[in-house]
């Protein structure tokens, strides 16, 4: 079986500018999580989803903001990116109240 | 502040020694876990830490989680190198995310 799949691995964007990244959970999963993790730390919550519904966000701006969809993949989408948006992010899926498992991330670099 | 302390932040060993890592918190968890990440993948879980005082095993890998809930350790025997990478403890303060410590990273010298 597949595990959690994300898209793109790896992309450069420029100050300012808007980035989607793309996750698709394993299949029977409902819950998605995102997490940022900026090089030599561990990584930060950002949001949950279950059920197409929002369960929890992370201490991020406004300017982070997340769906999910009928068939259980998400979407991130960072607007007006900065520097310190640069870093890799993780999707992880599980069933509910379940192991999470994740995905190999997106690496996002703001030039 | 970071929830969760993990000490050392570097370690490097050469293959065949032991070493520990720790994870260190002022709050009480129900539970811990225990990631590990190799460079370019994401945290792969190795083991859940319920019960004060539990002590789990895997292969040469052992998981202790404090009395008091509070702490806990990750102690490699023998390591070898592909024991590499970076351990990461996370706990679940509530019931929808991980919050995770910064990692110890670990490097095994042939």
């Amino acid at each position: 079986d597949a595990g959690v799949t994300q898209s793109p691995t790896h992309l450069i964007k420029t100050r300012g500018q808007h980035v989607t990244l793309r996750c698709s959970p394993i299949s029977g999963h409902k819950s998605v999580s995102w997490y940022q993790q900026v090089l030599g730390q561990g990584p930060q919550f950002i949001f949950q989803y279950y059920e197409k519904e929002e369960r929890g966000r992370g201490n991020f701006p406004d300017r982070f903001s997340a769906r999910q969809f009928p068939n259980y993949s998400s979407e991130l989408n960072v607007n007006a990116l900065l520097l310190g948006d640069s870093a890799l992010y993780l999707c992880a899926s599980s069933l509910i109240h379940n192991t999470i498992y994740f995905g190999e991330g997106s690496w996002l670099t703001v030039v | 502040t970071q929830l969760l302390e993990q000490s050392p932040q570097f370690l490097s060993i050469q293959e065949g020694e032991n070493l520990t890592v720790y994870c260190n918190s002022s709050s009480v968890f129900s539970s811990l876990q225990w990631y590990r990440q190799e460079p370019g993948e994401g945290p792969v879980l190795l083991v859940t830490v319920v019960t004060g005082g539990e002590v789990k095993k895997l292969k040469r890998l052992t998981f202790q989680f404090g009395d008091a809930r509070k702490d806990s350790s990750l102690h490699i025997t023998a390591a070898q190198p592909g024991d590499t990478g970076l351990y990461l403890c996370a706990a679940i303060p509530n019931d929808y995310k991980l919050s995770f410590g910064a990692g110890t990273t670990v490097t095994v010298r042939a």
